[in-house]
């Protein structure tokens, strides 16, 4: 069965720039996840969906950043306007359920922003 | 407030020595779930256990075991032999049961080196 599946897995812009990136989460999962991952914070959560829905957004740093999933098997993390400081890692990952199912992460996107 | 501490930031090992990674977590869910992933050099994040606040059993997965003590709030993972490949990042995570903890919450991580 195919993972999660993000695009592009590297990314590499000048600051100002539109940033899109992009998700398939693993068919079936009905909860999906973007995370952050950079060297000062760690992984840390950016938003989550159920069924589509944002259920907390709680987590983007900034109105500079949006997520959509405008059906089940796609989602999209938005930066615009890039900055420096957004340089990271961002994954994805998807779930069956809650609490008691593992989330299964994608590759996810190397993102530097110059 | 939840909270995963992960104390040994970096471990380096010879192969074949057994070696634990520490894992501290605060919560005041009754009911909560604990998670260990491995992320090796290649960047991706793999999925390795998924244990319940209500089954302190230990578990055992080939050269990989774990322990789970409430009394102690730890969760901790052992490497028995360890070898080149098991070269990572381990993290250790958890989750609450209020929606607002349905994402899981991460420990630092541990960068394990095994050299030959």
């Amino acid at each position: 069965d195919a993972g999660v599946i993000q695009s592009p897995r590297h990314e590499v812009t000048e600051m100002g720039q539109e940033v899109t990136l992009r998700c398939k989460p693993i068919s079936g999962h009905d909860y999906l996840f973007w995370y952050r991952q950079t060297m000062m914070r760690g992984l840390e959560l950016l938003i989550y969906f159920n069924n589509n829905v944002p259920i907390d957004d709680s987590g983007m740093p900034e109105d500079r950043f949006s997520a959509k999933m405008p059906n089940a098997s796609f989602s999209t993390l938005k930066i615009q306007p890039s900055e420096p400081r957004d340089s990271a890692v961002y994954f994805c990952a998807s779930s069956s359920g809650t609490h008691n199912q593992p989330q299964h992460f994608g590759d996810g996107t190397r993102l530097s922003i110059l | 407030a939840q909270k995963v501490t992960q104390a040994q930031t970096e471990i380096s090992v010879v192969e074949k020595e057994d070696v634990t990674l520490d894992c501290v977590y605060e919560t005041r869910d009754t009911t909560y779930y604990l998670f260990w992933y491995k992320q090796p050099p290649s960047g991706e994040l793999v999925f390795l256990i998924r244990r319940n606040s209500f089954d302190e059993q230990n578990e055992i997965s080939g050269r990989y075991s774990w322990n789970f003590q409430k009394s102690t709030s730890s969760f901790n993972f052992t490497i028995t032999a360890s070898q080149v490949v098991d070269s990572a990042v381990y993290f250790c995570a958890l989750s609450g049961t209020n929606q607002a903890g349905t994402a899981l919450i991460f420990g630092k991580g541990t960068t394990l080196s095994v050299s030959s």
